[in-house]
């Protein structure tokens, strides 16, 4: 079964930075397009980033686009973001996921709480 | 950027049908998938590529698709199926997954 473990999440000032980690097993990963989806408390969903299986693709949301960067290591089977310049409107639960064939999240973490306040 | 457009919020009785919807442009063009999210938990896949289930999802939750509106079925509705609910698509526009707002499902 596939196993996605995220870290690193907690409480930072605004203007802050944090880097979250998710370490897999259970799967391929090199072969895998990864993404990190964000769900600020009572809200919905929100995508946020997601890389291509060797690192080079990767796109980001508008509202984090310049501050957070999404990064893989294929050796460690282990996924990343990056966290900079942190505002109110980032804290939120931050899952690791997987993509399917068909761009559905097939498999997703148990979330990591970043918190950002004074 | 494409939308999608869910209600906040759906009642049903036990044993009765829930329809959770998602509407969105042209939307029967697109493979729509869906997820359910109980409190306190991680979301799950429980349709993709309408009208596929993964594994373990029961058959009395289904998907389906009319005109720009694409439709989660629910039926025999039971009290572990209350949750949140949201339907997910690709936005080939603007290369990235979009998510509905999500419909908390209340069994009465």
């Amino acid at each position: 079964e596939v196993q996605l473990v995220e870290s690193g999440g907690g409480l930072v000032k605004p203007g802050g930075s944090l880097r979250l980690s998710c370490t897999t097993s259970d799967f391929s990963f090199n072969t895998y397009t990864m993404t990190w989806v964000r769900q600020a408390p009572g809200r919905g969903l929100q995508w946020v980033s997601f890389i291509g299986s060797t690192g080079r693709y990767t796109k980001y949301a508008d509202s984090v686009r310049g501050r957070f960067t999404i990064s893989r290591d294929n050796a460690r089977n282990t996924l990343y973001l990056y966290m900079d310049n942190l505002g109110g409107e980032d804290t939120a639960v931050y899952y690791c996921a997987k993509f399917g064939g068909r761009w559905e999240v097939d498999s997703w973490g148990q979330g990591t709480l970043v918190t950002v306040s004074s | 950027s494409y939308v999608l457009t869910q209600a906040p919020s759906v009642s049903v009785a036990p044993g009765q049908t829930a329809s959770i919807t998602c509407g969105g442009d042209n939307i029967a063009g697109k493979t729509v998938h869906w997820y359910q999210q109980k409190p306190g938990q991680a979301p799950v896949l429980v349709v993709y590529d309408d009208p596929y289930r993964p594994s373990g999802i029961p058959e009395r939750i289904s998907g389906s698709y009319s005109g720009d509106t694409a439709t989660l079925t629910i039926s025999r509705v039971e009290a572990g199926d209350e949750a949140g609910y949201y339907c997910q698509v690709w936005d080939n526009g603007g290369d990235h997954p979009v998510f509905g707002g999500g419909t908390k499902l209340t069994v009465l």
